[in-house]
């Protein structure tokens, strides 16, 4: 296991509600990505905060959008749902770059399958 | 803009013998990461090797090596002597390098999904 924990496992929601996804980042880990990973698909980067700040956004709507908190866990917030939303919703944490490395491994969460209907 | 391509969507093997997952990408970045995940039934992606553009050894792991080509922009993946517990979805992926940050984004393939016959 990573440490990257993510809540709820699954979700039913119906067109148009909204949804809130969180993600607690593994102890350390000041950097959080979300993916989205369609059936069958590979995932998809739909944004990333670093301290609390958007750093980077895929090509998502603005209806997604999302929050860091002080303690680096985040949400991924969904207004509007449309039945294409459903998916599985996984986030990953990473740590600081430091000096004498290039590239601080992404770890993943176990993920949310959210259901639209 | 990045693609990663994973041409075989799935495979079936029969324990214990060889198998080999492709992955073509293309990206504009001279220097980039490339990366393989695999995706067991639970769902969590776990890392299982990164490699440096500017790296073309290829690596040895185990049962698991990775061949990495950059003038055929490929970087495959090989199992040896198969197990069932390597039945899983698998996924190559690409990120550029920019060397004030270090944990860009993750560009993935569509995946293979590897099922492995006892």
């Amino acid at each position: 296991e990573t440490g990257v924990t993510q809540s709820p496992t699954h979700l039913i929601k119906t067109r148009g509600q909204q949804v809130t996804l969180r993600c607690s980042s593994q102890s350390g880990h000041n950097t959080v990505s979300w993916y989205q990973q369609a059936l069958g698909q590979g995932p998809q980067f739909i944004f990333q905060y670093y301290r609390e700040e958007e750093n980077g956004r895929g090509n998502f709507p603005p209806r997604f959008s999302g929050l860091q908190f002080p303690n680096y866990s985040s949400e991924l917030n969904v207004n509007a749902l449309e039945l294409d939303d459903s998916a599985l919703y996984l986030c990953a944490s990473s740590s600081p770059l430091t000096s004498g490395s290039s590239y601080n491994e992404q770890f993943f969460g176990p993920g949310t399958r959210l259901t639209v209907l | 803009a990045q693609k990663v391509t994973q041409a075989q969507t799935e495979i079936s093997v029969v324990e214990k013998e060889d198998v080999t997952l492709d992955c073509v990408y293309e990206t504009r970045d001279t220097t980039y990461y490339l990366f393989w995940y695999k995706q067991p039934p639970s769902g969590e992606l776990v890392f299982l090797i990164r490699r440096n553009s500017f790296d073309e050894q290829n690596e040895i792991s185990g049962r698991y090596s990775w061949n990495f080509q950059k003038s055929t922009s490929s970087f495959n993946f090989t199992i040896t002597a198969s197990q069932v517990v390597d039945s899983a979805v698998y996924f190559c992926a690409l990120s550029e390098a920019r060397s004030n940050f270090g944990n860009e984004k993750l560009t993935f393939g569509t995946g293979t999904r590897l099922t492995i016959i006892p």
